[in-house]
């Protein structure tokens, strides 16, 4: 069965600095690995994802992500925060097999990040 | 494109009482979720449908949950009768393939 841990459950920032969001996972096979943000009483809202091919992908809005195979991690980063990137964000991971988990996603614990000014 | 609708936003029930949310997934998306969100935790899926079939309720409750999916569309998740451990967010999520796409969620306070 996949894991995900999130090893920071909140992170302040002050706004215009850098930041790190880190995500290990755990499986025995190949996943394919999501970033989600969720605001103050919404739901989650996809950020990225990594299905296949370039292990860095990037986000509308700054952020990007690298796939690290060798230390199975999916560390989320941007170079320069804002204020309205206040939320939670959720790490996830699912199956690109067939059978009955394919699709699920497994998140982890969520890290709350909050930018300062 | 319409959002996956999930209604109501918010509910107060008194434990032992039953309680039923609805679930509306986009257009043309075969799979549809329910997850449970307690505060300060990550979603934990409850029940994934393929269309009108169960692919997997191992982590659902059967002994007080129960969902279905009538006609491969809409989504109904019923609690009954609720503890206080079901206060949490009760999100619903559809899919085409690889990464859902989620509602806003109904959160259920147990009292």
């Amino acid at each position: 069965a996949q894991s995900v841990t999130q090893l920071d459950s909140q992170v302040p920032v002050f706004e215009e600095a850098p930041v790190e969001l880190r995500c290990n996972y755990s499986s025995s096979v190949s996943v394919y690995l999501f970033w989600y943000v969720q605001y103050p009483n919404q739901g989650l809202q996809l950020l990225l994802k990594y299905l296949s091919g370039s292990t860095l992908v990037e986000s509308i809005n700054g952020f990007e992500a690298e796939f690290n195979k060798s230390q199975t991690s999916f560390h989320l980063r941007k170079p320069s925060v804002h204020i309205s990137d206040t939320a939670e964000y959720f790490c996830a991971v699912s199956y690109p097999a067939g059978g009955t988990s394919y699709g699920k996603l497994t998140f982890g614990q969520g890290t709350i990040l909050t930018v300062h000014p | 494109e319409a959002g996956v609708a999930q209604s109501p936003r918010y509910k107060i029930i008194e434990k032992r009482q039953s309680v039923a949310f609805w679930c509306n997934p986009i257009s043309g998306h075969a799979t549809l979720y329910w997850y449970q969100q307690i505060l300060g935790q990550g979603p934990k899926l409850l029940i994934q449908f393929q269309n009108n079939g169960v692919v997997d309720d191992s982590q659902l409750p059967k002994d007080r949950f129960s969902a279905e999916r009538l006609k491969g569309v809409d989504s109904t998740l019923k609690i009954q009768p609720a503890k206080l451990e079901d206060s949490a967010v009760y999100l619903c999520a559809s899919s085409q393939s690889h990464g859902a796409f989620f509602g806003q969620g109904t959160r259920l306070t147990v009292v």
